[in-house]
């Protein structure tokens, strides 16, 4: 069985400073997708990362696929508290038409 | 365009009661899935559908019955409510399986 780690689980900093959040898998990769979602809404996706070694940037947000595609960073710098939110990371299990997600990262950036 | 469209926002039922969780989107998505939502859990896959017709389980498919008669509809039917059951259910939809999934807006369902 898959199983998607996400960590922290928690995290709380004061705005402006920097962050990393990690998802790491326990079998490669098909095609990651990191999502945030806000209180009382559903999950919105950020970005898909498929290829080894990639990295996508979307302004202060940093997304990093591992070379083996069995582990992915998202970095954000200078936080803001905009950024507060859970942070899901998913793939597709077994290519079998399932979308798994990790149990996430919430995140509170505090002014 | 609307989006997903989950009704209803909130919802409390007894033990043993039972109740069918709506969801349509009006994108013309074959891929439709629930999801439900616990503290510390992320989100774990309780059905989903590829198409019109085809259903299939996914983590957590004990308790709940789908149905996808249109592209547009996908309803997720409790049958028998158990406290286990208490969380917030979301649907989603996406082109295909590698696409972008969008969320609908959550049900928050208590079972007393």
């Amino acid at each position: 069985t898959q199983l998607l780690e996400q960590s922290p689980q928690f995290l709380s900093i004061q705005e402006g400073e920097n962050l990393t959040v990690y998802c790491n898998s326990s079998s490669v990769f098909s095609s990651l997708q990191w999502y945030r979602q806000e209180p009382g809404e559903g999950p919105v996706l950020l970005v898909t990362v498929v290829t080894g070694g990639e990295v996508k940037k979307l302004k202060r947000l940093t997304f990093q696929f591992g070379d083996a595609r069995k582990d992915s960073s998202l970095h954000i710098t200078a936080a803001q508290p905009g950024d507060t939110g859970l942070y899901l990371c998913a793939d597709i299990y077994n290519q079998g038409g399932k979308l798994i997600f990790g149990q996430g990262t919430e995140l509170s950036v505090k002014p | 365009n609307a989006g997903v469209t989950q009704t209803p926002k909130f919802q409390v039922l007894k033990t043993g009661q039972s109740m069918t969780l709506q969801c349509a989107q009006d994108m013309n998505h074959e891929y439709m899935s629930w999801y439900r939502q616990d503290p510390g859990m992320g989100l774990r896959l309780i059905h989903y559908s590829v198409g019109a017709g085809i259903t299939d389980q996914g983590e957590v498919p004990n308790g709940y019955n789908v149905s996808r008669s249109t592209t547009e509809d996908f309803p997720l039917r409790l049958l028998s409510a158990a406290p286990s059951q208490t969380s917030v259910y979301f649907c989603a939809s996406s082109y295909s399986l590698l696409g972008k999934l969008f969320f609908g807006s959550g049900t928050q369902l208590s079972v007393l």
